[in-house]
């Protein structure tokens, strides 16, 4: 099956930096969707966006949806330990019967204090 | 309000055993689906559920693969027999509804994490 070409695919950063991450489609989607994954856990969402081009943050997370709709990125600002974690970004077309997410394979965020 | 339950939580078993899965989603949610997780990827959907229906098992291994969900409520997936390339984590998430309307937050439970020996 498809999945989303996502990068960097790890990152080590020092406590207080910003950090970047992004995703990219060959196919449009409707829905881009951020989530995080911690050891051993199964995935939470931090941020949806449902139109190209919006822009919406959630406390320290800023993800922006791609004007063509086949991109996404996900901003951290002064990032701090407990964001380590596995970051996926998903697309969805939503409507009708089917929910169905495609993930990309996730960035590693590694925060040294 | 409880999260999704998943059990066991691991599971050691050797190839061409057999092996089953269980979920019971949030208390109210219609649309149930089930993901594989394979190591250094992001999760695959494998079958989503509407109630006890089956709307999309467009890439589950039919051949291998059974899930179902009996009441619309719990399900349960099974792998018959297991192959060395099912080794990974199986996730189960919930959400309110699947039918219509924006996106529906999927709530994900801890998952099963399953080695194949």
């Amino acid at each position: 099956g498809q999945q989303l070409n996502q990068s960097p695919q790890s990152m080590f950063i020092q406590e207080g930096e910003d950090v970047s991450m992004n995703c990219t489609s060959s196919s449009i989607f409707n829905t881009w969707l951020w989530y995080k994954q911690d050891p051993g856990e199964g995935p939470v969402l931090l941020i949806a966006l449902y139109k190209a081009g919006e822009l919406t943050s959630n406390g320290r997370l800023t993800a922006q949806f791609g004007i063509t709709r086949k991109d996404s990125f996900l901003n951290i600002s002064a990032s701090i330990p407990s964001d380590v974690g596995i970051y996926f970004c998903a697309g969805c077309n939503s409507g009708g019967s089917n929910y169905k997410l495609t993930f990309g394979k996730g960035t590693l965020l590694t925060v040294n204090p | 309000e409880a999260g999704v339950a998943q059990s066991p939580r691991y599971k050691i078993i050797e190839k061409r055993q057999s092996v089953a899965f269980w979920c019971n989603p949030i208390s109210g949610h219609a649309t149930l689906y089930w993901y594989q997780q394979i190591l250094g990827q992001g999760p695959k959907l494998l079958i989503q559920f509407q109630n006890n229906g089956v709307v999309d098992d467009s890439q589950l291994p039919k051949d291998r693969f059974s899930a179902e969900r009996l009441k619309g409520v719990d399900s349960t997936l099974k792998i018959q027999p297991a192959k060395l390339e099912d080794s990974a984590v199986y996730l189960c998430a919930s959400s309110l509804r699947g039918v219509g309307g924006p996106y529906n937050e999927q709530f994900f439970g801890p998952g099963t994490r399953l080695t194949v020996l």
